[in-house]
C-alpha cells in the first residue's frame, strides 16, 4: 500500500544546472499536483496535471519552469538554469477526480 | 497574496492542555477547510477537514470550529501531547482543485 513516492529525497545543484524531480502518484490516482514550500511558509501550489494533460499550470513561474505527467511513469517537474532562489521543498500530491490530496514526502532542493 | 491567514506562528502548550489554532480567508468561495499536519522531514498528512454546511466537526481529540459569517475557523488539539508536537497549516479550496495554505503554526508540547 505505497503512497505518493519522490525521489530523489534531496538534490544539490549548482546555479545553472537543471534539477528533474519525480513524483509517484498513489495507485490509481491519475490527478498529480506539485506545491513549493519555502522557509517559514504554507505550501504554494504550482501545478496540476492528469494523465498527459496540464490542467491548470497558474502557480509554475513562467520562465525554466516545466511539468509532465505522461501516460507511463512518473510526474516530472523540471527546473531549467537553477537559481539560488529555487533552494525550497517540493512536494508532490495525488488524489483521485475530486477528492482528497495525499502527499509526498518532499524533495528537498539545494542551489549552490 | 496570502489567501489565509493563520495564528499563531508558534505555540506552546503544556502535556494535557488544549492548543487552539486560528484562521481566515477570504474567499467566499472556499468550500473545503481541511487542516495538515506536518512533521519534520515529512509530507504534510491530513488530519482533518470540514465543509462550510456545519459549524463543528470532531475527530478523537482534534476538533475543527467554522464560523462562516466571520469567515474564520480554528483547530483545537485537546488533550495535547508531546506527540503532537509539529506544524500545522491550515488550508482552504474552492470547487477546483488547488489548495491555499496558511503560513503554518509550529506547535510545541511540553512534558
Amino acid at each position: 500500500n505505497a503512497g505518493v513516492m519522490q525521489n530523489p529525497r534531496h538534490l544539490v545543484r549548482r546555479r545553472g544546472q537543471e534539477a528533474r524531480l519525480r513524483c509517484s502518484p498513489m495507485k490509481g490516482h491519475s490527478h498529480v499536483y506539485w506545491y513549493r514550500q519555502l522557509p517559514e511558509e504554507g505550501l504554494k501550489f504550482m501545478v496540476y496535471l492528469q494523465k498527459e494533460n496540464i490542467i491548470d499550470e497558474s502557480g509554475m513561474p513562467k520562465e525554466r519552469f516545466s511539468a509532465e505527467f505522461p501516460k507511463e511513469g512518473p510526474s516530472i517537474l523540471r527546473i531549467q538554469q537553477v537559481v539560488r532562489g529555487d533552494s525550497a521543498a517540493y512536494f508532490c500530491a495525488s488524489s483521485l477526480p475530486g477528492s482528497e490530496q495525499f502527499f509526498g514526502p518532499g524533495t528537498r532542493l539545494t542551489v549552490l | 497574496q496570502q489567501q489565509v491567514k493563520q495564528s499563531p506562528q508558534s505555540l506552546i502548550v503544556q502535556k494535557g492542555g488544549i492548543s487552539i489554532i486560528n484562521c481566515a480567508y477570504e474567499n467566499t468561495a472556499f468550500d473545503y477547510f481541511p487542516w495538515y499536519q506536518q512533521f519534520p522531514g515529512k509530507g504534510p498528512a491530513l488530519l482533518i477537514a470540514i465543509r462550510p454546511d456545519v459549524s463543528e466537526k470532531k475527530e478523537g481529540r482534534f476538533t475543527i470550529s467554522f464560523n462562516k459569517s466571520a469567515k474564520q475557523f480554528s483547530l483545537h488539539i485537546m488533550d495535547s501531547q508531546p506527540g503532537d508536537s509539529a506544524t500545522y497549516f491550515c488550508a482552504a479550496r474552492n470547487s477546483g482543485y488547488a489548495l491555499n495554505f496558511g503560513k503554518g503554526t509550529s506547535l510545541l508540547v511540553t512534558p
